[in-house]
């Protein structure tokens, strides 16, 4: 079963706006880990923004915003008033506990955004 | 700061033949793990490790062993490999085993003919 889905394979949006690229998880266990990554086309993971599940504030960087729904199980990200450099594909991805209390991270499929200027 | 290196970028293999990705980081993290990326697939987890002499299976781990002698050193092994392992790899460590992001590699490139 995958435990975490991204629906948008491709967006297409106009500078200065703002988007939301969407993510739902499946987990069953009560302490986990959001993660949102850009990887641009030079191939690079960067790291975005993290979201604990016990968190009670929606977690921010900057531009991005993680919008953390536990009851609904999304983590979407939002980026206001994007940028050209913001073309890249976005990957969601979960911390779930694995051997010995430690954990492991997936990814989902990612979305692929490109910013029209 | 080098962070997590990978070795080599870019390996092109003949089925059947074997071959060792490299992978160091020298942050001190615990947590080590190898990632493959194929088109459209986002990055499946092959194995990871907490620490040193302590490694898991992930998503997708036949084909593929690791080990950990070390804290800084995490190699992937093929041991004969197969075109479905065409793939970019990528290396990630992470400071804790249980909170914190990943730090990744640039990645390896890898085709199997």
């Amino acid at each position: 079963a995958q435990k975490i889905t991204q629906t948008q394979p491709g967006m297409f949006v106009q500078e200065k706006e703002a988007v939301t690229l969407d993510c739902t998880y499946d987990t069953s266990d009560p302490s986990y880990g959001l993660f949102w990554y850009k990887q641009p086309s030079s191939g690079e993971m960067i790291f975005l923004i993290y979201q604990g599940s016990y968190d009670q504030q929606n977690a921010t960087e900057g531009r991005y915003s993680l919008n953390f729904q536990k009851a609904r199980k999304s983590a979407n990200l939002v980026i206001s008033a994007s940028q050209l450099g913001d073309s890249a594909m976005y990957f969601c991805a979960m911390r779930e506990p694995g051997y010995s209390s430690a954990s492991k991270i997936i990814f989902g499929s990612g979305t692929r955004l490109s910013i029209r200027p | 700061n080098a962070g997590v290196t990978q070795t080599p970028k870019f390996q092109v293999l003949k089925t059947g033949q074997s071959m060792t990705l490299q992978c160091a980081q020298d942050m001190n993290h615990e947590y080590m793990s190898w990632y493959r990326q194929d088109p459209g697939m986002g990055l499946r987890l092959i194995h990871y490790s907490v620490g040193a002499g302590i490694t898991d299976q992930g998503e997708v781990p036949n084909g593929y062993n690791v080990s950990r002698s070390t804290t800084e050193d995490f190699p992937l092994r093929l041991l004969s490999a197969a075109p479905s392992q065409t793939s970019v790899y990528f290396c990630a460590s992470s400071p804790s085993t249980n909170t914190g992001e990943l730090f990744f590699g640039e990645g390896s490139r890898l085709t199997v003919l």
